[in-house]
């Protein structure tokens, strides 16, 4: 069966600072990974996805993952934070048509 | 093109009562997807319809069924509600072809059972 853990409920950076949130995966076979973002009262948006083509994933207001199989890992990052990124951010697999595992989420809060 | 809509955004219930959720796809859209979102339990996956046929199912109970309309639009029925029902319920479409294809969420209905 496939799992993800998010490694830390809340994270907290300054304005401007490096934004990583954590994700681990657990799968038998090659996931398809995923990264999506709430805000609240509103349902999530796709961020960027992993589909076996290219490790380093490029995905929207720029936040990028890196798929390291080694480390069965999918962390998101984004080189400088802002106040507009503050939300709860969710990874999740999937392997088998379109059931996505989700992790617990990470709350991002940005400070001023 | 319109995103996907859910009908209810909130309702109230009691406990007993039963209550139907609405959702209507990206157009073109064939597959449908639910889940239910708690503070306790996170993201879980309800169930999936796709052609009018159920594709997949989640660890959820009888109590919690769905079925979709030949326009591809889905209801999720929930019987007999108890207080742990309380949830946001998320409905997500996307198109066929190939072994995934990118999600999108509706806002949810935030259901509050009391």
């Amino acid at each position: 069966a496939q799992s993800v853990t998010q490694l830390g409920s809340h994270v907290s950076v300054s304005e401007g600072a490096l934004v990583l949130l954590r994700c681990n995966y657990s799968s038998s076979v090659p996931p398809y990974l995923f990264w999506y973002v709430q805000y609240p009262n509103q349902g999530l948006q796709l961020l960027l996805k992993y589909t076996s083509a290219a490790t380093l994933v490029k995905g929207i207001n720029g936040f990028e993952a890196e798929f390291k199989k080694s480390e069965t890992s999918f962390h998101l990052t984004k080189p400088s934070a802002h106040m507009s990124d503050a939300a709860e951010y969710f990874c999740a697999v999937s392997v088998r048509g379109n059931k996505l595992v989700f992790g617990a989420g990470t709350i991002l809060r940005v400070k001023s | 093109k319109a995103g996907v809509t859910q009908t209810p955004r909130y309702l109230i219930k009691t406990r007993g009562q039963q209550v139907t959720l609405s959702c209507s796809p990206i157009s073109g859209h064939r597959s449908v997807s639910w889940y239910q979102q708690t503070p306790g339990q996170g993201l879980q996956f309800l169930f999936e319809y796709f052609s009018e046929t159920q594709r997949n199912k989640g660890n959820f109970p009888g109590r919690f069924s769905g079925r979709q309309f030949s326009n591809s639009r889905s209801e999720m029925n929930v019987s007999t509600l108890e207080l742990g029902d309380s949830a946001l319920y998320l409905c997500a479409s996307s198109s066929p072809g190939g072994d995934y294809n990118e999600q999108f969420f509706g806002p949810g209905t935030r259901l509050t059972v009391l």
